[in-house]
């Protein structure tokens, strides 16, 4: 079936600039993740999902960054007033729901957005 | 805060080693650790989730031990092949919330 859709794959922009970076998910997934990773670093938490609903957004850079999810489906990472510090691959991942207790989901990953601000 | 912690950072063998890395972690809050390989211009994949204290898993050359009560998994590649060439990643579910290790960069050596 399909995979997390992430898009665009790649995205120059100018500093100042807002940026709107997608993620599809895999269907039935209800858990769904974004992550950064800046030029030599690991994978940054930024926030995660349950449904539409984001109990945990302490991984968020700054107030420039935001994220929604509608529909329990796709969501949006918006990056407002870019600066050159936020050029970095975005990945999402999505996972299955907890049922009954499980948590041995693993997390499936989209192949990312490289975002560079110029 | 959960803070995940790999070692080796980098690792170089030669073709038919075997190799192992560490993952370490807040032995509280725990819900499952995984194991990813990420290969250069592709997304992670998962090779393990483990829940349970002594859990072992193996898939092919590659295995994973986990223990929970002092908080590591060890991850061990048997007979190391060029294909094995990647970042090794673990990661820490503390229930809904997922956290990285900063990963073991392996290169095999043909």
């Amino acid at each position: 079936g399909a995979g997390v859709s992430q898009s665009p794959s790649n995205k120059v922009t100018e500093k100042g600039k807002d940026v709107e970076l997608r993620c599809d998910p895999i269907s039935g997934h209800t858990a769904l993740y974004w992550y950064r990773q800046s030029l030599g670093q690991g994978l940054e938490f930024l926030i995660y999902f349950q449904g539409n609903s984001a109990p945990d957004k302490s991984g968020l850079p700054s107030d420039r960054f935001s994220a929604e999810r509608t529909g329990g489906s796709v969501s949006t990472l918006t990056i407002q007033r870019t600066q050159q510090e936020d050029s970095a691959v975005y990945l999402c991942a999505s996972s299955f729901p907890r049922g009954g207790g499980s948590y041995n989901s693993p997390l499936h990953f989209g192949n990312g957005t490289r975002l560079t601000v110029t | 805060i959960l803070n995940v912690e790999q070692s080796p950072q980098s690792l170089h063998v030669q073709e038919g080693d075997s190799t192992n890395f560490t993952c370490s972690f807040p032995s509280s809050n725990f819900y499952a650790l995984h194991w990813y390989r990420w290969e250069t211009a592709k997304s992670p994949e998962a090779l393990f989730v483990m829940t349970l204290n002594g859990d072992e898993k193996k898939k092919g050359r590659i295995s994973a031990t986990l223990n929970t009560k002092e908080g590591y998994s060890y991850l061990y590649i048997k007979g190391s092949q060029p294909e094995d060439s990647a970042t090794y990643l673990c990661a820490l579910r503390s229930y809904d919330k997922v956290i990285f290790g900063p990963g073991t960069s392996l290169s095999v050596i043909p």
